[in-house]
């Protein structure tokens, strides 16, 4: 089945280490998005790749890093930069949202980053 | 700023009834596309109903549909004969025409009641 897969579930992180989220997508998705959610505050972008190699920030890209050297992966490294990294992360992907059609943004499952 | 407000942080609502959520948006663009994004308690985000903003017809999923006010930059969506499993957190987005960047509300935790 196609999906996207984000792993780990859960990570413990400690201060001033710096950690890797896994996304991957078989979906033959062009563009790809990291979000992170906090209670009350809904999903804010973090940052997204809409092809191979080239990628923009987001609203709170500061104290993040990714890379896109495959369409179907997207890691997003959390660095000892980010002052407060405890949050959910989610990974999306989509045909380029925003272009028409049956656009919509399909997400993973999670990862749960707790820093101790 | 281009902002997207759920007004109503909790709601409940008997099984079987109808029940209501608010969402309004902010922005000067008149091409867009608007969203109901469904978060249960598993956390995977789940696309309930899309709304494009050129459409004057709303949009309607078998019991979920919605009231598009274009004017009043409202986005209500509605839940008909609520099920147990409808329990979740609602998140209502959007994203401009040829943009990327797709804009959450803070959401809204619906809890039906048995």
């Amino acid at each position: 089945d196609g999906g996207i897969t984000q792993s780990p579930k859960y990570l413990f992180r400690k201060e001033g280490q710096n950690v890797t989220l896994s996304c991957e997508q078989n979906l033959n998705h062009d563009a790809m998005y990291w979000y992170r959610q906090d209670p009350g505050q809904g999903l804010r972008l973090i940052y997204y790749s809409q092809i191979v190699n080239d990628f923009q920030k987001g609203d709170i890209a500061e104290g993040y890093s990714v890379s896109r050297e495959k369409k179907e992966s997207f890691p997003l490294t959390v660095t000892s930069a980010q002052k407060n990294p405890t949050a959910f992360y989610l990974c999306a992907s989509s045909i380029q949202l925003g272009t028409g059609g049956r656009t919509e943004a399909f997400f993973g499952q999670g990862t749960r980053l707790t820093v101790v | 700023a281009q902002t997207v407000t759920q007004s109503q942080p909790e709601m409940s609502v008997q099984e079987a009834e109808t029940v209501t959520l608010s969402c309004t948006y902010d922005t000067s663009e008149s091409d867009y596309y608007l969203f109901w994004y469904k978060q249960p308690p598993s956390r995977q985000m789940i696309l309930v109903i899309r709304q494009e903003a050129y459409k004057q017809q709303n949009a309607t999923e078998n019991r979920f549909s919605v009231n598009f006010q274009k004017a009043a930059k409202s986005f209500s969506l509605k839940i008909s004969d609520s099920q147990l499993g409808d329990a979740a957190m609602y998140f209502c987005a959007w994203i401009i025409q040829g943009a990327q960047k797709l804009v959450f509300g803070q959401g809204t935790r619906l809890t039906i009641n048995p």
